[in-house]
């Protein structure tokens, strides 16, 4: 079995900071993901990734950033964090193709961010 | 405008109860629909999957329907426990695309 670890558990920012969520996984899967969920409206895609130095943007990419210089790290950068913002972000990944399972995604344990 | 809804946004049963959760979708390429499911403070799991080249997936009390003309599928948890209360996910993709989630069910099992 892998895990997935994302730091810091819980991320405390003021108006207008850059923040760097980061996550590890040690599936050796190629594709990975940064997920925001929030409350009643589900998890939405803001990045992701195929393999290293990949990165693809998904419906919520719009104030974000993110990087992936290795297969097991992807990072999550929120460009300038907006007043009052709460939610919680989810890294994930999934089997490469042809592998067993290669369409279910494992996920973090989430980073919780809360902006002042 | 949402790919994937999820009817109702919360449900409440009684132990023993089946409780019925509800799926539609939009797009006619999708062609895989897994259902995960979320307990309170921990992150997403798979929970159970269907293909459409069948209209029924099993798998002990937790069942999905599947209608691809209608493009609606439904969970079905039979003998429902205080243990199942959680928030279900429908999700939807093409068979290599990338998982668009509905906005979920929260399920309160009460004893």
């Amino acid at each position: 079995g892998g895990i997935i670890t994302q730091t810091p558990k819980f991320l405390i920012g003021q108006e207008g900071q850059k923040l760097t969520l980061k996550c590890q996984q040690n599936f050796n899967h190629d594709t990975m993901y940064w997920y925001r969920q929030d409350s009643g409206k589900g998890l939405r895609l803001i990045y992701y990734s195929i393999t290293e130095n990949d990165l693809q943007k998904g419906d919520l990419s719009e104030g974000y950033d993110a990087s992936r210089e290795k297969k097991s790290s992807f990072s999550l950068t929120v460009t300038s964090a907006q007043k009052n913002e709460m939610a919680v972000f989810l890294c994930a990944s999934r089997p490469d193709w042809g592998a067993r399972g290669q369409n279910t995604l494992y996920f973090g344990a989430g980073t919780r961010l809360s902006v002042l | 405008q949402q790919q994937v809804r999820q009817s109702p946004q919360s449900l409440t049963v009684w132990e023993g109860e089946t409780a019925i959760l509800n799926c539609s979708y939009e797009d006619s390429t999708f062609d895989y629909f897994p259902w995960y499911w979320q307990f309170p403070r921990e992150s997403p799991a798979l929970l159970i999957a269907i293909r459409p080249v069948s209209n029924k997936k099993e798998d002990g009390r937790f069942t999905i329907f599947f209608n691809k003309r209608e493009k609606k599928l439904s969970l079905h948890i039979t003998d429902s426990q205080p243990g199942d209360s959680a928030t279900y996910f429908c999700a939807a993709s093409e068979v290599v695309g990338q998982l668009t989630f509905g906005r979920g069910t929260r399920l309160q099992v009460y004893a």
